[in-house]
């Protein structure tokens, strides 16, 4: 069975430039999940999508930030024009429709960004 | 004060010993916990998870929830070279999604 699975694994932009990063869940998993960890932080919750749904992006930052989960394909985050500071491991996480109290997430090998 | 606090280390103990890994944590209304591990560049995985108090063993892993004291630890017995990573708690509120994590710990297992 394949595990999460994200690409690009590395991802180098200038500044101003777009980040696309793709995330295809588990196979059954219908719930995808978005955490940034920046250098010397702990990961941090971005957003939460089922298939066509966004259910919670609190976590995003409120301008450039984006992110889709469509019918077919695999789950997006965007970045438009991208800073220095956006330079972090972005993390998919998914999850099946939870049958207890929580949704076990399982995570992908990560997109590491490097702006310049 | 953040909501999980983890000492960042570096742990380093010699093959065999066994590790104690701990988290603090402030919000009451944390009922799941997680214990993840994550080698050198590669994403999180799994390790363990509880709910509410108690304790919880897998093979050489064991956790524990005190929240009474908003505390939780992991324990891994004959600890093994392999076993070198960083290992992460993570806890989330009932019917919760969005885990909260620690900055995790890094642990060198030594030959």
């Amino acid at each position: 069975n394949a595990g999460v699975m994200q690409n690009p694994r590395h991802l180098v932009r200038r500044r101003g430039q777009e980040a696309r990063l793709r995330c295809s869940p588990m196979k059954g998993h219908s719930h995808v999940y978005w955490y940034r960890q920046l250098p010397e932080e702990g990961l941090k919750f971005m957003v939460y999508l089922q298939k066509e749904n966004i259910i919670d992006e609190s976590g995003m930052p409120k301008e450039r930030f984006s992110a889709e989960f469509p019918k077919e394909g695999p789950s997006i985050l965007r970045i438009q024009q991208v800073v220095r500071g956006d330079s972090a491991a972005y993390f998919c996480a998914s999850s099946p429709v939870p049958t207890s109290g929580v949704d076990t997430q399982y995570f992908g090998p990560g997109t590491r960004l490097t702006v310049l | 004060q953040k909501e999980v606090e983890q000492d960042p280390g570096p742990l380093s103990v010699p093959e065999g010993a066994i590790v104690s890994l701990n988290c603090t944590y402030s919000n009451s209304a944390f009922q799941y916990f997680m214990w993840y591990r994550q080698y050198s560049r590669k994403g999180p995985e799994l390790l363990m998870y509880t709910y509410s108090s108690g304790n919880k063993e897998d093979g050489r892993f064991t956790a524990q929830v005190d929240k009474s004291s908003k505390y939780i630890s992991l324990f891994i017995r004959d600890s093994q070279p392999s076993d070198s990573a960083t290992y992460l708690c993570a806890m989330t509120k009932n019917s919760g999604y969005a885990l909260n994590f620690g900055k995790g710990t890094s642990l060198l297992v030594t030959p």
